[in-house]
């Protein structure tokens, strides 16, 4: 199975901040990747597919990018609403494997 | 709207079966794959399985092979899990996740359900 590694796993941070978090694969996904949000309670919530590509209707203060093996979600502006846990997955190999989770909370 | 909502969680005993339904709504369903995925308390998210609903190929992941099996009834819209043989370490709250159309991104899970619980203890 394909490891998928994200780091950190907790970011204290403030409202008002740039975000970045880090998901490293074990081999090449060819930028399979997708970026999740999820808030206590809740299911999770699609942000970005094919590493960079915005899911409709989430705000475009969330971005990513992929360098090789390496891929980054970036939050420019960190709003209330944005305190959650986001998990990186990657759909290239079965069977579909997600990052064990970055925790945003406030400073 | 697009829906999936999950239901049939509970508390069961280690060695007991149970059957989650995953029903969908406000779209085509037989147009989609659709995973089974879990988050065990405190803990990530991991894939059960996928299905084409179209085709009834199903897919799992192989820590789930054996005891886990994916049905469908098209008629009614719905997904099944059938879980057996179950464990302390299968407690987790289960969700049903709809796939994007194209077939290279099936594995995007653009809909979720709420969940369900499932809690395995004596």
């Amino acid at each position: 199975d394909i490891q998928m590694t994200q780091s950190p796993s907790t970011l204290s941070t403030y409202v008002g901040d740039r975000v970045i978090i880090t998901c490293r694969a074990s081999q090449s996904i060819s930028g399979w990747l997708a970026w999740y949000q999820q808030k206590p309670g809740k299911a999770p919530r699609l942000l970005i597919y094919k590493a960079s590509s915005l899911q409709s209707g989430v705000p475009s203060r969330f971005s990513g990018s992929e360098s090789g093996t390496e891929f980054t979600l970036t939050i420019t502006s960190l709003q209330p609403d944005d305190f959650a846990t986001y998990y990186c997955q990657q759909y290239n190999n079965h069977p579909w494997t997600f990052g064990q989770g970055t925790k945003v909370e406030i400073k | 709207q697009e829906q999936l909502v999950e239901s049939g969680g509970g508390l069961v005993k280690p060695g007991e079966s149970l059957r989650l339904s995953c029903a969908a709504s406000g779209f085509t369903f037989s147009d989609y794959y659709i995973s089974w995925i879990r988050q065990a308390p405190g803990k990530g998210l991991e894939l059960i399985s996928y299905m084409s609903i179209t085709s009834g190929y199903t897919n799992y992941a192989d820590s789930m092979k054996g005891r886990f099996i994916v049905s469908r009834d098209n008629a009614k819209n719905q997904l099944y899990l059938q879980m057996n043989s179950l464990r302390a370490e299968d407690t987790a709250v289960y969700y049903c996740a709809r796939g994007a159309r194209a077939l290279t991104s099936v594995g995007v899970f653009e809909i979720w359900g709420q969940g369900t619980m499932v809690t395995v203890s004596s």
